[in-house]
């Protein structure tokens, strides 16, 4: 039972527009949410977070929107820029440090 | 500063050896966590250790094994592997438990098993 869940696997935008990338999640006992960009070969980095008590958290280009009673989240990267191609990670935090982890989405940013 | 580091960063075993998976997390971080990610299964919880002890475990076999030492450096132990046990094994660490915020990620140990 797969409770973080990225629907859509791949993403390609046009250089400049924006990119939005969508997490869904089923457990209601998530207090904490993140956003993880990953390339190949390297592990995860924190790109941005959120707290449950918060609907929006903002910094610089990224912008991360939380919809608690639809248990659902997305992250708005505005510019798009080519260095942004990765894999998209949300995951959520309950307890300790544990973290779970949606499946992903490859972004893919064209010049 | 240095970041977390994990050793080796590429093994290759055969079915039914063991391998143990080194990581150092950034000084002064005392919590270690273990994930494995898998092309099917994306990133899976392993488990993770505060004070040399084990304080949460992930949903895998008796045969993922871990400890921490009291330098806070952990290492995780697969024994007899298999095929499925082909993955990247990510280590992160953080100042505390609950530090989620600070979560830091090494850049993995590839591991093939043949």
């Amino acid at each position: 039972d797969q409770q973080v869940k990225q629907n859509s696997p791949s993403l390609s935008v046009q250089e400049g527009r924006i990119s939005i990338l969508n997490c869904d999640y089923t457990n209601s006992m998530f207090d904490y949410f993140l956003w993880y960009k990953k390339y190949p070969a390297e592990g995860p980095t924190f790109l941005i977070s959120i707290s449950s008590i918060k609907d929006k958290n903002e910094d610089g280009r990224f912008t991360v929107f939380l919809n608690k009673s639809a248990k659902h989240l997305s992250l708005h990267i505005v510019p798009s820029q080519p260095g942004d191609s990765a894999v998209y990670f949300c995951a959520a935090n309950n307890a300790g440090n544990m973290l779970t982890f949606g499946g992903g989405t490859r972004l893919m940013v064209k010049p | 500063k240095a970041g977390v580091t994990q050793t080796p960063r590429y093994l290759i075993k055969t079915r039914g050896q063991q391998v143990t998976l080194s990581c150092s997390p950034i000084s002064g971080h005392r919590s270690v966590s273990w994930y494995q990610q898998t092309p099917g299964q994306g990133l899976q919880f392993l488990f993770e250790y505060f004070s040399e002890t084990q304080r949460n475990k992930g949903n895998f076999p008796g045969r993922f094994s871990g400890r921490q030492f009291s330098n806070s450096r952990s290492e995780m132990n697969v024994s007899t592997l298999e095929l499925g046990d082909s993955a990247l094994y990510l280590c992160a660490s953080s100042l505390d438990l609950g530090q989620i915020y600070g979560y830091t990620f090494g850049s993995g140990t590839r591991l093939t098993v043949v």
